[in-house]
């Protein structure tokens, strides 16, 4: 079943820019993680946050997690031409076994040199 | 880094073939999945094997069976392709413990016709 719901659904910016993606959510979660897609390639993680977090750093990357609201956010700051692709939220229910993660349907980010 | 290797980038295959796609991961990781991925529905689960030889369906294993003989090698099985079984297919391997980030192979473009 489909948890995160990524918004927006494709963002056009300029290299330089700050890009701000968001994911909202269902379910109780015990953590939800970001992931980035290439064209045509496999997903690469990117970063994780965990439910009792609110807010993470990994370079140009920062997350932020609100529980109540059942949404994350993705900001990527200073935008290059390689951070074109796609950007996925996932999420981990609270309480879940083995099973994998539960994707969204991704944000398409394009950066115009 | 850890490795997930999809036997094969692209596949065309016919209505009614037997087709299998093949997944190994080099990190002895205890979790493998396979997901499909298609426009506008983002990723969905098939099957996921938290062991040898054990699996578990996913949100969609119908028309698909797996097979995990080994620790690194966890198999996806098309019984009988189907016009509605082209996709891009992939693989995740994780392991367990807390780390919860699946490390994704760079998948198999299926074209059934």
């Amino acid at each position: 079943s489909q948890q995160g719901e990524e918004d927006p659904q494709a963002l056009s910016i300029q290299e330089g820019e700050n890009a701000t993606m968001n994911c909202s959510y269902k379910t109780s979660i015990n953590n939800l993680q970001w992931y980035r897609q290439n064209s045509g390639r496999g997903l690469v993680h990117l970063i994780l946050i965990r439910s009792n977090e609110r807010e993470k750093h990994s370079g140009r990357l920062r997350v932020t997690l609100d529980t109540s609201k059942k949404s994350s956010s993705l900001l990527i700051t200073a935008s290059r031409a390689a951070d074109t692709a796609s950007y996925f939220c996932a999420t981990r229910e609270a309480g879940g076994g083995a099973d994998g993660l539960t994707f969204g349907k991704g944000t398409h980010l394009i950066i115009q040199p | 880094d850890v490795k997930v290797t999809q036997s094969s980038r692209y596949l065309v295959k016919r209505t009614g073939e037997k087709v299998f796609l093949e997944c190994v991961q080099d990190m002895d990781h205890e979790n493998m999945f396979w997901y499909r991925q298609d426009p506008g529905l983002g990723l969905r689960l098939i099957y996921f094997s938290y062991d040898v030889k054990m699996k578990e369906k996913g949100d969609i294993p119908e028309g698909y069976s797996v097979s995990r003989e080994k620790k690194e090698r966890f198999s996806l099985i098309l019984e009988s392709a189907s016009t509605n079984q082209t996709s891009m297919y992939l693989c995740a391997s994780k392991t367990t413990g807390g780390r919860e980030k699946l490390f994704f192979g760079s998948g198999t473009q299926l074209s059934v016709l």
